[in-house]
């Protein structure tokens, strides 16, 4: 079966220190993962992909996030957390499998930034 | 470029009555079409998707149903709310292949 576990409700970072927001996941097939930011009451942003090649990508806002297929882990990180990244932060994945049109998420990361 | 609408953006009906939120996509043919809800502004729930006119996957057993009248116009319905439909309820659309899932803006439904 297809999962994704955020383990971490919250991530508290001062500003200026790095963030790592977790993800691990469970799909048959080559995975396509992603991550995307919540603003409150709004809708989910994009902002990067893991689809295929270098392990290390890079997204949107100074995000970045590491696909490790031994540990089928996509841990999101960024070198110097601001404030304004304070967020709900979500992991997916795409359907490997028959079903390739469907995407799982993870429960999702509050992460709050302190001045 | 494409665009993603949902509306009403915010709405309170009393338990019991109907429901009919809308979803319209712009600037793309045969986009995958989803409904999701979101409650206490956690973890998405996907309620169903739809890849073509007439198609409606069903993921949760409830009292939501879903159309797709128009290629790229998804309906999110019910006939009688209950207190627990409650929630944020984001619409989104998919191309296929190598490509992410786009998100609407959100209905925030509230049921007294």
């Amino acid at each position: 079966a297809q999962s994704v576990a955020q383990p971490e409700d919250q991530v508290n970072v001062a500003e200026g220190n790095p963030l790592t927001v977790k993800c691990t996941y469970s799909v048959s097939g080559n995975p396509y993962l992603f991550w995307y930011v919540q603003y409150p009451n709004r809708g989910l942003q994009f902002l990067l992909k893991y689809i295929t090649g270098d392990n290390l990508v890079k997204g949107s806002y100074g995000f970045e996030a590491e696909f490790n297929k031994s540990q089928t882990s996509f841990h999101l990180k960024k070198p110097s957390a601001l404030v304004s990244d304070s967020a709900l932060y979500f992991c997916a994945v795409r359907d490997g499998g028959d079903n390739f049109n469907k995407f799982y998420f993870g429960s999702g990361t509050k992460l709050n930034v302190k001045p | 470029s494409q665009t993603i609408h949902q509306w009403p953006a915010t709405l309170v009906q009393p338990v019991g009555s109907p429901l009919s939120l809308e979803c319209t996509v712009e600037g793309t043919s045969n986009p995958n079409l989803y409904w999701y809800r979101q409650a206490a502004g956690r973890g998405l729930q996907l309620l169903f998707y739809s890849v073509g006119i007439g198609q409606i996957s069903s993921e949760v057993p409830q009292n939501l149903s879903a159309s797709r009248p128009q290629d790229r116009q998804f309906i999110l319905s019910s006939k009688k709310l209950l207190l627990s439909d409650s929630g944020f309820y984001l619409c989104a659309w998919y191309p296929g292949g190598p490509y992410e899932q786009y998100f609407g803006p959100g209905t925030r439904l509230t049921v007294t």
